[in-house]
């Protein structure tokens, strides 16, 4: 149980363009949902969570306008970056927290290999 | 907001010896301490985790102890394998699932 899967698996886009990740909760129900962003050999950085049925909080320093996160039902959360730039290559995680049992338990998703030209 | 600091960063073994990594926070109200293990381009798996509410757990070669007053918690392998290598990373959470994480220890488990 709590399996959360993320589509694509790997991305290579052009700068400029735009990429759709989601994020599925596949054998329960999640309220809030996290999305990471991890830079080569460093840690997780919490990008923004996303809460089913409301607007995302974004952490300092990201922009919301250029991250755009969908949480329209209880099993999927999008990501959206917007107009990327090389700079914006990294592996992005989501994770979700079942709405039902304890509150702090988050499960992984398998990630998203974003490369942009 | 909360800070986690993680040490070391690296840390290299031999096969059957114990790795301690060690991780302090900042935030007294922080309840809920879990560790996780990443291999490369992989998902963290959570390894063990630990509440406010326990000084201890114990979880076959594994275990993490928490001091609340000192604010920090600490995770224990002993008899490490070489499938223990990985890098390994502590996070603290004051709210519903939202994490601070360490900046991670690459151990290495030399056969």
């Amino acid at each position: 149980g709590a399996v959360v899967s993320q589509h694509p698996s790997r991305v290579i886009c052009k700068s400029g363009t735009s990429v759709k990740i989601e994020c599925r909760s596949l054998d329960f129900q999640a309220t809030t949902m996290f999305w990471y962003r991890q830079f080569p050999k460093q840690s997780l950085m919490l990008m923004a969570t996303s809460n089913e049925g409301s607007k995302a909080t974004y952490e300092q320093g990201v922009e919301k306008d250029k991250f755009l996160i969908n949480h329209a039902s209880l099993t999927l959360s999008t990501l959206t970056v917007t107009s990327a730039h090389p700079e914006d290559s990294s592996f992005y995680i989501c994770s979700a927290v079942p709405s039902r049992g304890p509150t702090d338990t988050q499960y992984f998703g398998p990630g998203t290999r974003l490369t942009v030209l | 907001g909360e800070n986690v600091e993680q040490h070391p960063s690296t840390l290299s073994v031999q096969e059957g010896d114990s790795a301690v990594i060690k991780c302090t926070y900042s935030d007294s109200a922080s309840n809920y301490f879990p560790w996780y293990k990443q291999e490369l381009g992989k998902r963290p798996q959570l390894i063990i985790d630990i509440r406010s509410n326990v000084g201890e757990k114990k979880d076959q070669r594994i275990a993490v102890t928490l001091n609340k007053t000192a604010k920090h918690f600490s995770l224990h392998i002993t008899e490490t394998q070489p499938e223990d290598s990985a890098v390994y990373f502590c996070a603290a959470s004051i709210n519903a699932g939202k994490s601070t994480f360490g900046d991670g220890t690459t151990l290495t488990v030399k056969p």
